[in-house]
């Protein structure tokens, strides 16, 4: 089974829905993360938490939010999608020194 | 400001050619490195990281990358290319955060 999974693993929808998207992790790790990717742009941090009850903007936060329901989970929500934020999202955790991705979620807003 | 650059967007090689990407880095001390690929639809896989010690690192599938403080570079070189080895590359630097470099993608001419 896979250390860190995603769901959905695609996803389209329309402009102004709410959409969010789940990270689970099975390595025990505190810190969590939300990248997306663009071509060219290679992955941006959008969102980090370091645990529960510490969660953090990275780079491109405007327009997601994101909540650390337990110390496996980290959900990341756009609460109205927009056709700028299509793109594939990856959620990590980190552990010593090195992140640990799952396996994307490719969005699609039309 | 932490930054990883990949100056290569596109390059392509022949099956049996050898290989390097460029990588650098720009940090107010010495980051820990990474380089991992992601095959079409894939995920992110690690292929060899730096933290400290011998300047040539030895990875996964048969790459190696040089760290050169003097030039704050970090290539990713690998002798005999593989069809199997058409991918996108990404190189990443970690301070407090996880930067990415923009990508390179490679192509395998038979």
């Amino acid at each position: 089974d896979a250390d860190v999974t995603q769901t959905p693993r695609n996803r389209i929808t329309k402009t102004g829905k709410r959409i969010m998207l789940e990270c689970s992790q099975t390595k025990g790790h505190d810190r969590m993360y939300w990248y997306r990717q663009d071509p060219g742009l290679g992955l941006r941090l959008i969102y980090y938490s370091f645990d529960v009850k510490d969660i953090n903007k990275g780079e491109i936060s405007d327009g997601y939010s994101v909540s650390r329901q337990a110390q496996a989970k980290f959900s990341l929500s756009l609460e109205s999608a927009i056709p700028n934020q299509t793109a594939l999202y990856f959620c990590a955790t980190r552990g010593g020194n090195e992140q640990f991705f799952g396996p994307g979620t490719r969005l699609t807003v039309l | 400001a932490q930054s990883v650059t990949q100056p290569d967007i596109h390059i392509t090689v022949s099956e049996g050619a050898s290989l390097e990407l460029r990588c650098n880095y720009s940090y107010g001390a010495t980051p820990y490195l990474f380089w991992y690929v992601q095959s079409p639809g894939q995920g992110l896989q690690l292929l060899l990281k730096y933290f400290s010690g011998d300047t040539l690192v030895q990875g996964i599938k048969g790459f190696e990358a040089e760290f050169k403080r003097s030039q704050s570079s970090f290539n990713l070189r690998k002798p005999s290319v593989h069809w199997s080895d058409a991918a996108e590359y990404f190189c990443a630097g970690a301070g407090n955060m996880l930067t990415f470099g923009g990508g390179t993608r490679l192509m395998v001419k038979p």
